[in-house]
């Protein structure tokens, strides 16, 4: 059963970056799947922000696409989320996610990690 | 973007009750609607793909269905455990995969 785990800073500073990563535990990152970022603002619905295949294919939400960079890191078996120039309306809770390939919805997701922008 | 309306908002009802949440797409998605269950702590939970597929382990008290371009999620008998926030999610097309804006299910 694969479990994923969120991690990074829980504070970021306007106008800087916001840096995620998704542990992976129990089963491989270069398995046949997209990893996924999904978002969650205050008082507001679920967000999808992007996903990332072994094959090193991106996509993006376009609302955030100039901003953001999702990446697969193979030796450490996780996965990242790196959104720049960053403002209040990012803060949000960040979950990780992925979902096969194939079936067209996410099997398995993290427990979300909180992340506020402020100075 | 694919648009999913999803309605009500918030709901309050009394266990035992049948509790349904409905969710339109802007277009057509054929049976590519998912719903989840989301509660505060904890990781989002997959509950239905595929508009009628109750994911392995989902008590059969849950389930969904589909008119055109309109989906119904539906709980049989609402109980304790159940409290939480749902979500369809559209997984048809090119991305992005978008979401409803959830449903808040209270206990009356």
């Amino acid at each position: 059963q694969v479990q994923l785990q969120e991690s990074g800073p829980g504070l970021v500073k306007p106008s800087g970056t916001l840096s995620l990563t998704c542990a992976v535990c129990g089963g491989s990152i270069t398995s046949d799947n997209w990893w996924s970022w999904v978002r969650q603002s205050p008082g507001k619905g679920l967000e999808w922000i992007g996903e990332v295949h072994r094959s090193g294919t991106t996509n993006y939400n376009p609302s955030l696409k100039s901003r953001v960079t999702i990446s697969m890191d193979n030796s450490k078996n996780q996965f990242s989320l790196n959104l720049r120039s960053v403002t209040a309306a990012d803060t949000a809770l960040y979950y990780c996610a992925f979902a096969i390939s194939g079936q067209r919805y996410f099997d398995c997701w993290g427990q979300g990690t909180l992340v506020s922008v402020s100075s | 973007d694919i648009q999913m309306t999803q309605s009500p908002s918030s709901l309050s009802a009394s266990k035992g009750d049948r509790v349904t949440i409905t969710c339109q797409a802007s277009q057509d998605i054929d049976n590519y609607l998912n719903w989840y269950q989301v509660k505060p702590g904890k990781a989002p939970k997959l509950l239905i793909y595929g508009a009628f597929t109750l994911q392995t382990g989902v008590p059969s008290r849950f389930s969904g269905s589909r008119s055109g371009t309109d989906f119904t999620f539906t709980i049989s008998s609402l109980q304790p455990e159940d409290i939480a926030t749902y979500y369809c999610q559209q997984y048809a097309h090119s991305p992005p995969y978008t979401f409803g804006q959830g449903t808040k299910l209270e206990l009356k």
